[in-house]
């Protein structure tokens, strides 16, 4: 099946710090990639919309300037936290978008859990 | 917001019952898919059921849709301790994004 995967799997930094984290579809193409954030014991919340080649398209209440996003190629997109702070800490998870004649599907990476301090 | 809300919050059965689970949601919708994650794990897709579909099984789960409800259910049969996780909902709208619910904690006691 599809594989998707996300750089790094945790991180710790300080508070003030930007952070990049990397979303990479292994074996397919997707034009669109999503990207979620999770508190612990909470559900996934969308926080923006990823699509190849535009601009993201963000969640209401989602800050822009804080979570930057770039999707540069159908294989990568990245989210930078900038000037993360301790409430930034959360665990990240990316999907894309696979689309092919027969099925329109999200494939999910692993998550990468930040913590700041 | 478009998340949707499930019930119960958590989930205690012993081994070998059947666990059932709610997920409620406010927008109309193009499927519905339910997914597992493991405590601090990526998402592992269960099954996906369209918006005109009623009812779909996959080995022990069935789901259910009741769009005049705005609803869905996942039955799991014969549970086993593996089946431990969280489970939630995912209400799929337009440009395939999607909206989890609020997730349903499973506890399946050996």
């Amino acid at each position: 099946g599809a594989v998707v995967s996300q750089h790094p799997s945790w991180v710790i930094c300080k508070s003030g710090t930007s952070v990049k984290i990397e979303c990479r579809s292994l074996d397919f193409q997707a034009t669109t990639m999503f990207w979620y954030r999770q508190f612990p014991k909470q559900s996934l919340m969308l926080m923006a919309t990823s699509n190849e080649g535009s601009k993201a398209t963000y969640e209401q209440g989602v800050e822009k300037d804080k979570f930057l996003i770039n999707h540069a190629s159908l294989t990568l997109s990245t989210l930078t936290v900038t000037s993360a702070h301790p409430e930034d800490s959360s665990f990240y998870i990316c999907s894309a978008r696979l689309r092919t004649q027969y099925k329109d599907t999200q494939y999910f990476g692993p998550g990468t859990r930040l913590t700041v301090l | 917001s478009q998340q949707g809300e499930e019930d119960p919050q958590a989930l205690s059965i012993q081994e070998g019952e059947n666990a059932t689970m709610n997920c409620s949601y406010k927008t109309s919708i193009n499927n519905l898919q339910w997914y597992r994650q493991n405590s601090g794990r990526g998402l592992v897709h269960l099954i996906l059921i369209r918006s005109n579909e009623r009812e779909k099984h996959s080995g022990r789960l069935r789901v259910t849709l009741d769009t005049s409800k705005k609803s869905s259910s996942l039955l799991i049969t014969a549970s086993r301790a593996a089946d431990t996780a969280s489970y939630f909902c995912a209400t799929g709208v337009t440009g395939n994004q999607f909206y989890f619910g609020t997730g349903t904690s499973l506890t399946v006691i050996p």
